[in-house]
């Protein structure tokens, strides 16, 4: 079974503050994504990643930026929190470019 | 760009009733994906569709991909409560991501 760990499940953060959230799977997937979870706005991606020191922006960059190192480990970084990022962030991964996606189980930020 | 609309946004059926929740998509796809979140949980993948006019089956799960590749729905005949979650479509446009439908909500009571 592919494994896709999210490194917190719940964090509580201020504003300003650098927030990382780590993603790390075990089934060597060269596709890793974050996407954010809204009520009643689905699923909205924010970036995405072919490769190893690759990274493409998704629909909502704004704010974000990642970083890839290692296959296995694709991380969102918040340089400066806001009160609208609060939301569950959700990181996915898949093999090639059609395949189904496998998601972790979510971070849920609160930016105070 | 493209975009995937999803109706109903929410749905509260009798156990025993059937469910079916519809995607449209601005643009043709190559295939259109389809996930289950339960209550607290993450999408899990259903099922994917590829072949225009598609229908697959599981248990009392049905899905179709349209005629023409831009609609697809899914269809539950006489719910459980297992059913309760939020059912997402996702259509894939050649080799660009996955864009999500903002889901419908499904409700069954007993």
């Amino acid at each position: 079974d592919v494994k896709v760990t999210q490194s917190s499940r719940y964090l509580v953060k201020r504003t300003g503050e650098k927030v990382f959230l780590e993603c790390v799977q075990d089934m060597d997937h060269e596709n890793m994504f974050w996407y954010r979870q809204d009520p009643g706005l689905g699923l909205r991606l924010i970036y995405f990643s072919y490769d190893v020191k690759m990274k493409e922006k998704g629909d909502i960059p704004e704010g974000y930026s990642v970083s890839r190192e290692k296959k296995e480990r694709f991380s969102l970084i918040l340089e400066s929190a806001s009160t609208n990022q609060t939301s569950m962030y959700l990181c996915a991964t898949r093999t090639g470019n059609t395949g189904e996606l496998f998601f972790g189980e979510g971070s849920r930020l609160t930016v105070l | 760009g493209q975009q995937v609309m999803q109706i109903p946004q929410y749905q509260h059926v009798q156990e025993g009733e059937d469910f079916t929740t519809y995607c449209n998509s601005s643009t043709t796809l190559s295939n259109i994906q389809w996930y289950k979140q339960r209550p607290g949980g993450h999408p899990v993948f259903l099922i994917q569709l590829v072949k225009s006019g598609e229908v697959k089956k599981q248990k009392r799960l049905t899905f179709q991909f349209g005629e023409a590749k831009k609609n697809s729905s899914l269809h539950i005949t006489a719910t459980q409560t297992t059913d309760v979650g939020t059912y997402f479509c996702a259509g894939n446009s050649g080799y660009s991501t996955l864009t999500f439908g903002k889901g419908t909500m499904l409700l069954v009571s007993p």
